[in-house]
């Protein structure tokens, strides 16, 4: 059992160049979670998707997209990056409503 | 907009000690609370959850709330320089929604 597995794990961008971040979770976990995480600023959500099939704004969704493949599979796109978006991305999942969240290791990106 | 507020230390507790870590939240309505802990450079991983009201031990933790007065806190007994780390707190008000967290706390335990 691997987790939450999230690629790649280190990322430099241009400004204005577009990527997408990676979640995939091996434990059939409905609600799977896109965060941002500043010094000083904690984890601030940036998009969810509660069940296969919807997706929600979080509180920090502006310059990103994501799409839920399937039940395993959550991406995060940057469509032109921006040095504001510098940041660790962690993306998470649980099963249900009442239980805690599970982490993948974390992906730090750089927009130069 | 739900908030979840946390000291952010550090914390600097001796080896052997309680350290006592707090937290307190805005929205009455929120169900249930758990406890992260975070080593530098590395993902959040889960510590404990609470539900209730009182307190519930798990080893040499033990995670109080008191939902009346809207604070959460986590005790770490006999501490260790390995509890060297960022504590966030976290919580979930009804229904199916994400979790909040707090902006962490960070521990250090003095050898």
């Amino acid at each position: 059992n691997a987790g939450v597995t999230q690629t790649p794990k280190f990322q430099v961008l241009k400004t204005g160049q577009s990527m997408t971040l990676q979640c995939a979770q091996d434990m059939n976990h409905n609600s799977m979670y896109w965060y941002r995480q500043d010094p000083g600023m904690g984890l601030r959500l940036i998009y969810y998707s509660a069940s296969e099939g919807t997706t929600d704004k979080g509180e920090v969704p502006n310059g990103y997209n994501v799409s839920r493949l399937n039940k395993r599979e959550f991406s995060l796109r940057l469509e032109s990056a921006a040095p504001s978006q510098t940041s660790v991305y962690f993306c998470a999942s649980r099963v249900g409503v009442n239980t805690e969240a599970f982490f993948g290791q974390g992906t730090r990106l750089t927009v130069v | 907009q739900k908030e979840v507020e946390q000291n952010s230390g550090p914390l600097s507790v001796p080896e052997g000690a309680i350290a006592s870590l707090n937290c307190t939240y805005s929205d009455r309505g929120s169900q249930s609370f758990f406890w992260y802990r975070q080593y530098s450079g590395k993902s959040p991983e889960l510590i404990m959850f609470i539900y209730s009201n009182g307190d519930k031990e798990d080893g040499r933790f033990t995670a109080q709330l008191n939902k009346a007065s809207q604070y959460v806190s986590l005790l770490i007994r006999d501490s260790q320089p390995s509890d060297s780390a960022t504590y966030l707190c976290a919580l979930r008000d009804s229904g199916n929604t994400p979790l909040v967290f707090g902006k962490g706390t960070r521990l250090s335990v003095i050898a």
